[in-house]
């Protein structure tokens, strides 16, 4: 059964700060993976996808890294700015299937 | 582009009361998906959609049905409603093997 892990389950950094958020998946037997972000009281906000034949991607601030063979996952995000804080959620999709199967998150806070 | 619109926002029902949730998308997306997310237990799977007139189980699929008549919409339905079913229900919808896209979520609360 695939388990996703995120580590810390929250993190707080001043700002101007680069950072990464981790992700573990347990079956290295997936079709891609995706980072979102979810601000409190709203949906998911897709920020990135990577095939599994994919190393990263990129969009703006953010870079998304995949090992699919130590099953990790990272997201970089560059000089970090107030309007960063949210939680990341990284899901995995598994091969042959429909379900994304999500990490419990990472909630983010940076201070001004 | 509107996107993927869920409707209500917001319900509270009584313990045995039925209710539909609707997931609208504008994307062309041939896939569609219900989810539901709890503290502590994150997004799961109910039901998703691979095509008009097609329906599959996901990972939590008791208690819930669905419906897609149309390739546009994808109906939740909840025929007798329990406390254990208060949760926020997500819809989202993609291409083929593409990523996900979200709705805003409906916070439904059972009494």
């Amino acid at each position: 059964k695939q388990e996703v892990t995120q580590i810390p389950a929250a993190l707080s950094v001043p700002e101007g700060e680069n950072l990464v958020l981790n992700c573990s998946f347990t079956d290295s037997a997936i079709y891609n993976l995706q980072w979102f972000r979810q601000d409190p009281g709203k949906g998911l906000t897709s920020l990135l996808l990577i095939q599994s034949s994919q190393r990263e991607q990129t969009s703006g601030r953010l870079n998304a890294s995949l090992d699919k063979s130590s099953g990790r996952s990272t997201l970089y995000i560059a000089a970090s700015q107030p309007g960063d804080s949210a939680t990341y959620l990284c899901a995995v999709r598994i091969q042959g299937a429909q379900k994304l199967v999500f990490g419990q998150g990472t909630r983010l806070t940076i201070n001004p | 582009n509107a996107g993927v619109t869920q409707t209500p926002k917001f319900r509270v029902l009584k313990t045995g009361q039925s209710m539909t949730l609707l997931c609208a998308q504008d994307m062309n997306h041939e896939y569609m998906y219900w989810y539901r997310q709890d503290p502590g237990m994150g997004l799961r799977l109910i039901h998703y959609s691979v095509g008009e007139g097609t329906t599959a189980k996901g990972e939590v699929p008791d208690g819930y049905n669905v419906s897609r008549l149309k390739k546009q919409n994808f109906l939740l339905g909840l025929e007798s409603a329990a406390p254990s079913q208060t949760s926020v229900y997500f819809c989202a919808s993609s291409y083929p093997g593409n990523e996900q896209f979200f709705g805003p979520g409906t916070r439904l609360t059972v009494l």
